[in-house]
């Protein structure tokens, strides 16, 4: 079974310090990974994602992340915070496998990312 | 629409009631996903429609939630009997499947007095 697990429900910056947001995820097949970005009242968009054509993947809004395969984890980084990054963030894990489960959308438990001046 | 559309946004019940909250998909999409989000609960997967597969209701948390999709369009999220611990923001997300991004909708915010 396919699961996500992100360490910290909230992470809390400075405006302009580094910004990493962890996630670590389960399977037994390659797993396509994304990253999402819930704004206040607002719906899920999504960031970036990872679908095994390069380890390092840019998005929107300059956040990237990075597959480990030995590491099992795609932690989600943005080299200097803006108070506009204040958002809930999802990481998502989707696994290229047959089945039912082909295609199903795994998600961690969100990490809010509070950005103080 | 452009987007995945659902309705109504907000939804008042009382405890005891049956609920039907609605999605529209964007067009050719053939995957659609149901989630439910409770605060400080994260993104809880209710039931997963791909073409026309059988459909992964494994999410679904009781027998008093059922969903359709019609056509392979709209779908329908259906609970019973709502209960105080029903309440929570449900959301559509609709794909165009396999390993593609989903698209969410802004979601039925649902509370059960």
């Amino acid at each position: 079974a396919q699961s996500v697990t992100q360490l910290g429900s909230h992470v809390s910056v400075s405006e302009g310090a580094l910004v990493l947001l962890r996630c670590n995820y389960s399977s037994s097949v390659p797993p396509y990974l994304f990253w999402y970005v819930q704004y206040p009242n607002q719906g899920l968009q999504l960031l970036l994602k990872y679908t095994s054509a390069a380890t390092l993947v840019k998005g929107i809004n300059g956040f990237e992340a990075e597959f480990k395969k030995s590491e099992t984890s795609f932690h989600l980084t943005k080299p200097s915070a803006h108070m506009s990054d204040a958002a809930e963030y999802f990481c998502a894990v989707s696994l290229e496998a047959g089945g039912t489960s082909y295609g199903k959308l795994t998600f961690g438990q969100g990490t809010i990312l509070t950005v103080h001046p | 629409g452009a987007g995945v559309s659902q309705s109504p946004s907000n939804k008042v019940t009382e405890k005891g009631k049956d609920v039907e909250l609605r999605c529209d998909p964007i067009s050719g999409h053939t995957a659609l996903y149901w989630y439910r989000q409770s605060l400080g609960q994260g993104l809880e997967f209710l039931i997963y429609f791909q073409g026309n597969s059988a459909p992964d209701k494994s999410g679904l948390p009781s027998d008093r939630f059922s969903a359709e999709r019609t056509g392979g369009s709209v779908s329908t999220l259906t609970i019973q009997r709502t209960q105080q611990e029903d309440s929570a923001v449900y959301l559509c997300a609709s794909s165009l499947g396999g390993l593609t991004e989903a698209f969410f909708g802004q979601g039925t915010r649902l509370t059960v007095v």
